[in-house]
């Protein structure tokens, strides 16, 4: 049982540059979320999804978009990179509102 | 607005002490659930423990345990018998009642031999 798969775990970017990150997980969970973790700042929301084909904002969406087309995926697209999205991600997901959330391993994004 | 407060940037203890994390937060919500993460230097994200804000009774796993003071809005997580693998940033962190999870800033918890 794989739980959260999150791909890759590192990448270094350019000003500019678009990439997507990518996250899966094999529980049938219907809750994920994306979350940044920079410094003395904790994780904040991103964007999550509460079941396929619906997406909502968190606390930090700008510059970022999200999908879910299947149960398993969710990925997150930075559509034009800038230092300030320098930071770890994680994704995670869950069962219902009242279960613990499951995160993947991280990936560490540098933007230069 | 709804947020978790963690006050102790950092905290150390000599091993087999007992260590108490603080967390306080606000919220104008009656049903919610709380949560004690822990991430070690490998950067994994691990449940320690949650209690459901309708229960009194503190949660308990092993030597890890919860003070919850609902009408005081605190939540502190108390570790018996410290080993060094405990060495690790804790997040307190609450759903609120919604599908949303917010995180404190951390405590950074360092065992000494």
């Amino acid at each position: 049982n794989a739980g959260v798969t999150q791909t890759p775990k590192f990448q270094v970017l350019k000003t500019g540059q678009s990439m997507t990150l990518q996250c899966a997980q094999d529980m049938n969970h219907e809750y994920m979320s994306w979350y940044r973790q920079d410094p003395g700042m904790g994780l904040r929301l991103i964007h999550y999804s509460v079941g396929a084909g619906i997406t909502d904002q968190g606390e930090v969406p700008n510059g970022y978009n999200v999908s879910r087309s299947t149960t398993e995926d969710f990925p997150l697209r930075l559509l034009s990179a800038a230092p300030s999205q320098t930071s770890v991600y994680f994704c995670a997901s869950s069962y219902s509102l009242d279960s613990p959330q499951h995160f993947g391993d991280g990936t560490r994004l540098s933007i230069l | 607005a709804q947020t978790v407060t963690q006050s102790q940037p950092e905290m150390s203890v000599q091993e087999a002490e007992t260590v108490t994390l603080s967390c306080t937060y606000d919220t104008s919500e009656s049903n919610y659930y709380l949560f004690w993460y822990k991430q070690p230097p490998s950067r994994q994200m691990i449940l320690v423990i949650r209690q459901e804000a309708y229960k009194q009774q503190n949660a308990t796993e092993n030597r890890f345990s919860v003070n919850f003071q609902k009408a005081a809005k605190s939540f502190s997580l108390k570790i018996s018998d410290s080993q060094l693998g405990d060495t690790a940033m804790y997040f307190c962190a609450s759903n609120f009642g919604n599908e949303k999870l917010t995180f404190g800033t951390g405590t950074r918890l360092t065992i000494i031999p």
